[in-house]
């Protein structure tokens, strides 16, 4: 079975400090991986997208940029973290043709 | 620009009776929506999907209907349950490629 692991659960950092998030996805190859953003009372934000290696579509122009280095590796980075930048992020993925996508547990970042 | 839009940001519900819970759209080229649920802290959980091909899906007590000439979709849960209560998203996928959410609806279920 496929199974998403993102990490970490929480983080607070400093505005100003650089930002690494990491996602992986097992039981599964050559997934579709998305990165999405809950900002406090608000609902999903897509903020990127990859249908394979080293492809990656940006939705939002922001702070933050997106890498996949591996078939089931997402990563989320940023070099400079911003007090906007706090929210709850969570990585997907889906296996098309199916579009269903399938989340990990989130990270809440808190910049402070 | 908000292309997927639920409007209600929350819905009570006694437990027994129905929950109804809506979503709008926008675009034209979305030819799949999904339902979401969310419990705080936590990742969505995919729950029920329908292809703009039908109007209709039913899978247990979860049922989506889809007008496509409204763009307008709905989630019918019957009979509601204490744990059902969660905030529901809807999304919408213009070809498999990535998902569009609405903002949330949460759902509370009264004993």
């Amino acid at each position: 079975s496929q199974t998403i692991h993102q990490w970490p659960a929480t983080l607070v950092q400093p505005v100003g400090s650089p930002l690494s998030l990491e996602c992986t996805v097992e039981g599964t190859s050559n997934p579709n991986l998305y990165w999405y953003r809950q900002a406090a009372g608000r609902g999903l934000q897509l903020l990127f997208y990859s249908v394979g290696i080293g492809q990656i579509s940006s939705e939002v122009p922001q702070n933050l940029s997106a890498s996949r280095p591996q078939d089931r590796q997402f990563i989320l980075s940023s070099k400079k973290l911003l007090l906007s930048d706090s929210g709850f992020y969570l990585c997907a993925w889906s296996r098309p043709p199916a579009t269903e996508a399938f989340f990990g547990q989130g990270t809440r970042l808190t910049v402070v | 620009d908000q292309q997927v839009k639920q409007n209600s940001p929350s819905l009570s519900v006694q437990e027994g009776r129905i929950s109804i819970l809506n979503c709008d759209y926008t675009n034209s080229m979305f030819d799949y929506f999904l339902w979401y649920k969310k419990y705080p802290a936590e990742g969505p959980t995919f729950l029920i999907s329908i292809s703009s091909i039908k109007d209709k899906n039913e899978d247990g007590r979860f049922t989506v209907f889809l007008n496509k000439s409204a763009k307008h979709l709905s989630l019918h849960i019957v009979p509601s349950q204490p744990g059902d209560s969660a905030v529901y998203f809807c999304a919408a996928s213009p070809g498999a490629q990535k998902l569009v959410f609405g903002q949330g609806t949460r759902l509370t279920i009264n004993p």
